[in-house]
């Protein structure tokens, strides 16, 4: 069955640092949509992308679609505490959206 | 306000004991999910509906069932619990005009002894 990959599994950077999460499917993937779980919490939705190449940004974090639709990727640029958290990609496992499969998620750590 | 709710939010039970975990959501929508988190392995989806009367299977379905008799609930029954289904579940929902953002209920962690 369709498998996503996410790289690394924890991450720890220095507050200010960058910070970068990488998603890789095992197919071709319609969209891909992102979400983020403060510690605690439950997912909350991020973004979708659709097209292939597509990059979209949201202040300081920016996601890229990747020009085969099989992965994907989170940045963020001049980390902050507020970012701490799990961050998971999701896509699709068929032509629907019915079937949703989640990566294994990036934790994100911040060291103020 | 938009919301997805789970009960209970917490459940400590012995193995053999059939439990349901409730959702409800408040808002009209017509798709609805069932995942749970466990360590290492991200969120597995476990049953969905895609409409009332209409459900299918996730990744892993074994040891659970759901029912959607309304649109707004979507329960999760343990017909016998057993150790290895001890995990964080997560109900969520979904309108199909809303470009697939899925909004998810708050989590109810389940503990099978």
């Amino acid at each position: 069955g369709q498998q996503v990959m996410q790289i690394p599994q924890y991450q720890h950077v220095q507050e200010g640092e960058d910070f970068t999460t990488y998603c890789n499917s095992s197919t071709t993937l319609s969209n891909i949509q992102w979400y983020k779980q403060r510690p605690g919490g439950h997912p909350v939705f991020l973004i979708q992308l659709v097209k292939s190449g597509e990059v979209k940004k949201q202040k300081r974090l920016t996601f890229q679609f990747g020009e085969a639709k099989k992965n994907s990727s989170l940045h963020i640029t001049a980390t902050q505490t507020t970012d701490v958290g799990t961050y998971f990609c999701a896509g699709p496992a068929g032509f629907g959206n019915e079937k949703l499969t989640f990566g294994t998620g990036t934790r994100l750590t911040i060291i103020p | 306000e938009a919301q997805v709710t789970q009960n209970p939010r917490y459940l400590i039970t012995v193995t053999g004991k059939k439990l349901t975990v409730t959702c409800s959501q408040n808002m009209n929508h017509e798709y609805m999910s069932w995942y749970r988190q466990d360590p290492g392995l991200g969120l597995r989806q476990i049953y969905y509906s895609m409409n009332v009367e209409v459900t299918d299977k996730g990744d892993v379905p074994e040891g659970y069932k759901v029912s959607r008799k309304e649109k707004r609930n979507f329960p999760l029954i343990l017909e016998s619990p057993s150790p290895n289904q001890t995990s964080l579940y997560f109900c969520a929902s979904r309108g199909w005009t809303e470009k697939n953002i899925q909004y998810f209920g708050a989590g109810t962690r389940l503990s099978v002894l």
